[in-house]
């Protein structure tokens, strides 16, 4: 089955940007989503379609994907951005279709 | 306002069944494919079941598959779960979620239910 991989961890200053990978055999060719988690939680949509924000997020929050990587960045780092985050993606040629990354927990320090 | 209520969970025995349900508003239901997913308790996320809109599809992850069984009730704006033959590998968050599209293939988990615990043991 697909296997997305991540940071366990990811530190940032305030104001400084941080970045999320999630790693993936050709994710290029994929749609990738993200997904944030604060403690205590239900995790909720901050990218979706690589790149594409809901309504609400913040365009601090940006994503790209290509080749085996897909890159969640969080520009301008806030202390309320400090959660887990996953990424996500569709595969088409399992009977297990939804697959998740291994998540990141962003640190603000 | 999008709202997803889980209900259901609670402490079960091994071996014994468990039925969770979602209920919805906010949103035209029949119009969505709706999923379940589980976290363990400090873990990852791990996708369980989808339907799409008109139950045409149906899948399972591979730890739950023969055991489990999703189903929806348009008319009554619900979501629901069978648990059978429960282990404590089970003991989890499960919560429902809301897709995107009507299908729900390369589309997003728009929405999520605050979740409902589901603790398997003796």
């Amino acid at each position: 089955s697909y296997v997305l991989t991540q940071p366990p961890s990811v530190s940032v200053a305030p104001g400084e940007t941080a970045t999320v990978t999630c790693g993936g055999n050709n994710i290029g060719s994929e749609s990738v989503h993200w997904y944030q988690q604060k403690p205590g939680q239900a995790p909720a949509l901050v990218i979706y379609y690589d790149n594409d924000r809901p309504s609400g997020i913040p365009e601090r929050f940006s994503g790209t994907n290509s080749g085996n990587t897909a890159t969640l960045t969080i520009s301008r780092v806030e202390a309320g951005d400090e959660a887990d985050y996953y990424c996500q993606v569709w595969d088409s040629s399992s009977a297990h279709p939804y697959v998740f990354g291994t998540g990141t927990k962003v640190t603000v320090l | 306002e999008v709202q997803l209520v889980e209900s259901g969970g609670g402490l079960v025995q091994p071996g014994r069944s468990l039925r969770l349900s979602c209920a919805v508003s906010g949103f035209t239901f029949d119009d969505y494919a709706m999923h379940w997913v589980r976290q363990v308790p400090g873990k990852g996320l791990e996708w369980v079941s989808g339907i799409s809109w008109n139950s045409g599809y149906i899948g399972y992850g591979d730890s739950v598959k023969g055991r489990f069984t999703i189903s929806r009730d348009n008319t009554k704006k619900s979501l629901f779960l069978q648990m059978n033959s429960l282990r404590p590998e089970d003991t989890a968050f499960y919560y429902c979620v809301k897709d995107a599209l009507s299908v729900g293939d390369a589309s997003p988990f728009e929405n999520w239910g605050q979740g409902t615990l589901v603790t398997v043991s003796s």
